[in-house]
């Protein structure tokens, strides 16, 4: 199983952009990189997901260097409701026999 | 809607009794999982289940139990067993025949207290 390191908490500003790293060195050939959000009291919910390069969607892009050892999650233009924690999750389902272990995430405060 | 609904939100449990957390699915995916989150920390991993009559211990199983008699029910049972049950509990389920775009899906989750 890939073991993931995040920093256990950030502070940004409203406005700026927030870029959250995880390392996961013994990361598996064909283990997808999957980032959730979760906000307090609510389960978590998927971000982004990518296996090499960089992966953009509406909310988040997603880097990862050619050697998939760590990757970064980057938020544009953080707002208030962006605090929150956000896990980095590194497997596949059948790679692990479907068991799916979370690291201890980021805790993100974004302040006026 | 399709979803994940856990069920209740709220749960009290009294010094030696077991106490069952209801998870229900209509997304049709195979595999379901039950996490435990401590205040401030992360999600640990209690049971999965892969496909229905099947289910795996995760990290922390001891002091609980669970069934898959159902495609669409992972029920979690906190037995007495379990000394330190407080905790938020998360349901989630994926669908893990998908080529691509794994992701899981969690409920809203059930607090659990001690009275």
């Amino acid at each position: 199983l890939a073991k993931t390191t995040q920093p256990i908490s950030m502070d940004s500003y409203e406005g700026q952009e927030v870029n959250i790293t995880c390392s996961h060195n013994n990361i598996a050939t064909n283990d997808y990189i999957t980032w959730y959000q979760q906000f307090p009291s609510q389960g978590p919910r998927f971000i982004i997901q990518g296996y090499k390069t960089k992966v953009t969607n509406e909310v988040a892009s997603l880097f990862i260097p050619a050697d998939r050892k760590s990757s970064t999650l980057s938020l544009p233009r953080v707002s208030l409701s962006d605090t929150a924690v956000y896990y980095c999750l590194v497997g596949r389902f059948y790679n692990q026999g479907g068991k799916l272990i979370f690291g201890q995430g980021t805790e993100l405060s974004v302040k006026p | 809607d399709g979803g994940i609904t856990q069920s209740p939100k709220y749960l009290f449990r009294k010094e030696g009794q077991n106490v069952t957390l209801s998870c229900e699915q209509n997304l049709n995916h195979d595999a379901m999982y039950w996490y435990r989150q401590d205040p401030g920390q992360g999600l640990r991993l209690i049971y999965y289940s892969q496909i229905v009559n099947d289910f795996q211990k995760g990290d922390i199983a001891e002091g609980y139990s669970v069934s898959r008699e159902k495609k669409e029910s992972f029920p979690l049972t906190v037995t007495s067993a379990q000394k330190n049950p407080t905790a938020f509990y998360l349901c989630a389920s994926t669908d893990a025949h998908q080529a691509t775009n794994e992701k899981l899906f969690f409920g809203s989750g059930t607090q659990l207290s001690v009275l």
